[in-house]
């Protein structure tokens, strides 16, 4: 089955402990994604990857790293997270670039004590 | 940054009636896409629609573009419990290098049996 997978599906952390949230994708998609989503605040996009070693800075980058090594992994880190950091985040990625529709994982709620 | 601006923030409804939801963004776009989110799930993807297209539908799903008022309607006929859900339009700029997909902060929408 055609699916984006995200892991863990809920995170409870303390400030300043580094984290990894997990991405990885079946379809051989270039263009992967992070969002992150706050009531009244809609998606805001975290960093993009266009393809493997290519990757650029969304909307709201600040307190956030990525790399993408492999074509199906994108993992979001969080090396020093901070209250401020407690959302619904994201992954997504679409065939080949930005502007064809994206594929959704389920989504991690993280929530940083 | 936000581009897509869907109104109404909310609707409520009874099952079999239509819902009528807008979108108003501001800059050109290459193709303007809706998007479904189930209470803190990920989004899945309901129909694209590109600059030069005017309507297109899918199943009870219809979409209209003005790309001279810069705004979009997404009709769902015939209402069902099961439409309950948040509700999102997102717009592709047109292409030039590398592009991304902004969302709106979403409507949402509930059927009640």
């Amino acid at each position: 089955e055609a699916q984006v997978t995200q892991n863990p599906r809920y995170l409870i952390t303390v400030t300043g402990k580094k984290l990894t949230v997990t991405c990885s994708q079946n379809m051989n998609h270039e263009y992967m994604s992070w969002y992150r989503q706050d009531p009244g605040l809609g998606l805001r996009q975290i960093y993009y990857s266009m393809n493997v070693e290519v990757t650029d800075k969304g909307d709201v980058p600040e307190g956030y790293k990525v790399s993408r090594k492999e074509k199906r992994n994108f993992p979001l880190i969080l090396e020093s997270p901070s209250p401020n950091q407690t959302s619904l985040y994201f992954c997504a990625s679409s065939l080949r670039r930005e502007g064809e529709k994206l594929f959704f994982g389920s989504g991690t709620q993280l929530s940083v004590l | 940054s936000q581009q897509g601006e869907e109104d109404p923030q909310a609707l409520s409804i009874q099952e079999g009636e239509n819902a009528t939801m807008n979108c108003s963004y501001k800059t050109s776009i290459n193709n303007l896409q809706w998007y479904r989110q189930n209470s803190g799930r990920g989004l899945v993807h309901l129909i694209l629609i590109r600059s030069n297209e005017r309507e297109k539908h899918s199943g009870r799903l219809r979409v209209t573009l003005d790309t001279s008022k810069k705004s979009s309607s997404l009709l769902i006929t015939a209402s069902r419990a099961a439409d309950t859900a948040s509700y999102f339009c997102a717009t592709a700029p047109p292409i030039s290098g590398y592009s991304t997909l902004t969302f709106g902060k979403g409507t949402m929408l509930l059927v009640s049996p």
